[in-house]
């Protein structure tokens, strides 16, 4: 059963435009959503959360908005520049089960100069 | 702030041995997550460890242990190793063990079994 999805498993954008990711959950319990970018062979890398109190949470260039009626989150990169090119993966928490996070399958972005 | 490391960052091994790894968090936190990401799964939670103890197991056989020691540095250990245990081992630390809180990621270990 897999709680947490991303339907996309690659998206390609233009340098200058917006990159759009989208993640879906199935369980109403979740109350934090954090977006991890990630490189080959390396460690996901930190972007940004947001909490189930918020909807819209921003941090320079990259903007989550989270819609809890639908299940589902977004994550908003504008303007997209190649150095943007990763697979990003959204994932996971509720309270009670501390440090385990649920993580979607990941989207590979591709941002085209 | 130094981030969180793991070593060794590259191991090959064969079936029926055993593996250790190791995770130093980043300074001043006491959580410690692993998770394994294999192609066909993708990022699966193992277990976490807070204050040397087991706050929460995924769901993995009985060959993966782990363990936190007083200074937070954790240790992995996969027993009997077998060929679908190839995988990238990614340890990541928190602050403390609430579930809203970031985790930082490691590079990872990068285990391959033959």
């Amino acid at each position: 059963d897999q709680q947490v999805k991303q339907n996309s498993p690659s998206l390609s954008v233009q340098e200058g435009r917006i990159s759009i990711l989208n993640c879906d959950y199935t369980n109403s319990m979740f109350d934090y959503f954090l977006w991890y970018k990630k490189y080959p062979a390396e460690g996901p890398t930190f972007l940004i959360s947001i909490s189930s109190i918020k909807d819209k949470n921003e941090d320079g260039r990259f903007t989550v908005f989270l819609n809890k009626s639908a299940k589902h989150l977004s994550l908003h990169i504008v303007p997209s520049q190649p150095g943007d090119s990763a697979v990003y993966f959204c994932a996971a928490n509720y309270d009670n089960q501390g440090g385990k996070l649920i993580f979607g399958q990941g989207t590979e972005l591709s941002v085209k100069p | 702030k130094a981030g969180v490391t793991q070593t060794p960052r590259y191991l090959i091994k064969t079936r029926g041995q055993q593996v250790t790894l190791s995770c130093s968090p980043i300074s001043g936190h006491r959580s410690v997550s692993w998770y394994q990401q294999t192609p066909g799964q993708g990022l699966q939670f193992l277990f976490e460890y807070f204050s040397e103890t087991q706050r929460n197991k995924g769901n993995f056989p009985g060959r993966f242990s782990g363990r936190q020691f007083s200074n937070s540095r954790s240790e992995m250990n996969v027993s009997t190793l077998e060929l679908g245990d190839s995988a990238l081992y990614l340890c990541a630390s928190s602050p403390g063990p609430a579930g809203q809180e970031t985790q930082y990621f490691g590079p990872g270990t990068r285990l391959l079994v033959l």
